[in-house]
C-alpha cells in the first residue's frame, strides 16, 4: 500500500469554526489532491497540489484552501465550517513521473459539521 | 468536457454467479480509465487500468475489464463472485492533464448467499 496518512480520521466541529485536514504521504510523490465523498456524487475534485506551493481549484473549491509548505503534506483547510462540507475527505498521490499515473487513496477522513 | 456514467446504482448478484458492471465515458482522445473497489469504511483500492494497448485488460482479485472504444464503455467483469466482494465499485477516467481523474458516481455490489 501506498504510505499515505491522513488525520484526524474522524472530526465533529460546530458551524463556523475552522477545521484543518491533514495529508502526509511518505512516496515523494509530486502530485496530492483533495476529494469528497458523499452519497450519489462519487469521489469530487477540492484542490490538487503540483508541487511544493503550487496548487490548484478542481470542481467544488469553495469553502476550501490548501497548503502544501513540503513535498510530503498537503492541508486542507476549511475556514468557516459549514454543515454542507459534513462529507467524508480523502486524499491521494500520484507520482506523475512524465507518463499518466493512477492515484492513490489513503484511508479517509469522517467530518461532521454540526 | 469529459464525464462517466455508471448506470446501476445497485446490483445484486448470487454468491458464485457473473458480474457485470456497466461503464461509459465521454473524453474526445484516447482515454485513460480505471476502476476503483471501496470496501466500506475504506479509501478506494485500484482494480484496473487501461491506458493503451489489448482492449481486455486484467486486474487484480479476479475481475477484468474490457475497453470498447466504438461503445465508450469499459465495464468491468468477473466470472464468479464472493461475498467478499460486495463493495462500491468506481469507474473513472483520466483527464490526461495533471493525472486528474474523474470519477463515475459508483455502483454499491450486494452478494446474496
Amino acid at each position: 500500500d501506498a504510505g499515505i496518512t491522513q488525520s484526524p480520521r474522524h472530526k465533529v466541529t460546530e458551524t463556523g469554526t475552522p477545521v484543518t485536514l491533514r495529508c502526509h504521504q511518505t512516496e515523494n510523490h509530486r502530485y496530492m489532491y483533495w476529494y469528497r465523498q458523499d452519497p450519489g456524487h462519487g469521489l469530487r475534485l477540492i484542490h490538487y497540489s503540483y508541487g511544493v506551493k503550487d496548487t490548484d481549484k478542481g470542481e467544488v473549491s469553495d469553502g476550501y484552501s490548501v497548503s502544501r509548505s513540503k513535498t510530503e503534506d498537503f492541508l486542507l483547510t476549511l475556514e468557516s465550517a459549514t454543515s454542507s462540507q459534513t462529507s467524508v475527505y480523502f486524499c491521494a498521490i500520484s507520482p506523475s513521473d512524465g507518463s499518466y499515473n493512477e492515484q492513490f487513496f489513503g484511508p479517509g477522513t469522517r467530518l461532521t459539521v454540526l | 468536457a469529459q464525464s462517466v456514467t455508471q448506470p446501476d446504482i445497485h446490483i445484486t448478484v448470487s454468491e458464485g454467479a457473473s458480474l457485470e458492471l456497466r461503464c461509459n465515458y465521454s473524453y474526445g482522445a484516447t482515454p485513460y480509465l480505471f476502476w476503483y473497489v471501496q470496501s466500506p469504511g475504506q479509501g478506494l483500492q485500484l482494480l484496473l487500468k487501461y491506458f493503451s494497448g489489448d482492449t481486455l485488460v486484467q486486474g487484480i482479485k479476479g475481475f477484468e475489464a474490457e475497453f470498447k472504444r466504438s461503445q465508450s464503455s469499459f465495464n468491468l467483469r468477473k466470472p464468479s463472485v464472493h461475498w467478499s466482494d460486495a463493495a462500491e465499485y468506481f469507474c473513472a477516467v483520466g483527464e490526461n492533464r495533471d493525472d486528474k481523474i474523474i470519477f463515475g458516481k459508483g455502483t454499491r455490489l450486494h452478494i446474496l448467499p
